[in-house]
């Protein structure tokens, strides 16, 4: 079984500061990591996903996660907040090669940011 | 390419009555997953249909039930409501068991009283 852990409900920053937003997960088998953003009254919407390859993946809108297999984390980083990137943000993963491909998610992280 | 949509966005329901949620799912996906998001918490997974059979099943009780079409769309059946059932409900489509990436509707909204 997986399970991820999203250890901050919450983190206020304030614009243009750099934020990290903590995730970890626990697994006894291979699995694919997601960041997905929810904005207030909507859905999820893909943010970024690690499959194999360079542990450091990045999304159009400025942000980046870094696989660490050892310390088994996937922190998402943005260098300089918008006001805009206000919204949940949760931690997923997935089993490779399972049964079900099912997303198993974290708590959500809300980013609050002020002016 | 259309995206996945959910109807109705949202519903108010009493406790002891049944709720059909729809989902259709992007152009080309063939597996649907159902997902309660219940308020401030992440979403768990419900079940899952892949080719009109459910296919993998989460910790959720019998009367949670779903169908897939042969268009590939899919329901979702909540009988004899009760009140933690207030929750967002969210379909996710993939184009197969294997595929790495899920992508999600904006969400169905019910409200149990």
């Amino acid at each position: 079984a997986q399970s991820v852990t999203q250890l901050d409900s919450q983190v206020p920053v304030f614009e243009e500061a750099p934020v990290e937003l903590r995730c970890n997960y626990s697994s006894s088998v291979s699995v694919y990591l997601f960041w997905y953003v929810q904005y207030p009254n909507q859905g999820l919407q893909l943010l970024l996903k690690y499959l194999s390859g360079s542990t450091l993946v990045e999304s159009i809108n400025g942000f980046e996660a870094e696989f660490n297999k050892s310390q088994t984390s996937f922190h998402l980083r943005k260098p300089s907040v918008h006001i805009s990137d206000t919204a949940e943000y949760f931690c997923a993963v997935s089993e490779i090669g399972g049964a079900t491909n099912k997303l198993i998610f974290g708590t959500g992280t809300l980013l609050a940011v002020q002016p | 390419e259309t995206g996945v949509t959910q109807s109705p966005t949202h519903l108010i329901k009493t406790r002891g009555q049944q709720v059909t949620l729809r989902c259709s799912s992007q152009s080309g996906h063939n597996t649907v997953s159902w997902y309660q998001q219940a308020l401030g918490q992440g979403p768990q997974f419900i079940f899952q249909y892949y080719r009109e059979e459910e296919n993998g099943r989460g910790n959720f009780p019998p009367r949670f039930s779903g169908l897939q079409f042969p268009n590939y769309s899919s329901e979702l059946n909540v009988n004899a409501l009760e009140l933690d059932d207030s929750a967002l409900y969210l379909c996710a489509s993939s184009s197969g068991l294997n595929a790495d990436t899920q992508y999600f509707g904006p969400g169905t909204r019910l409200t149990v009283l």
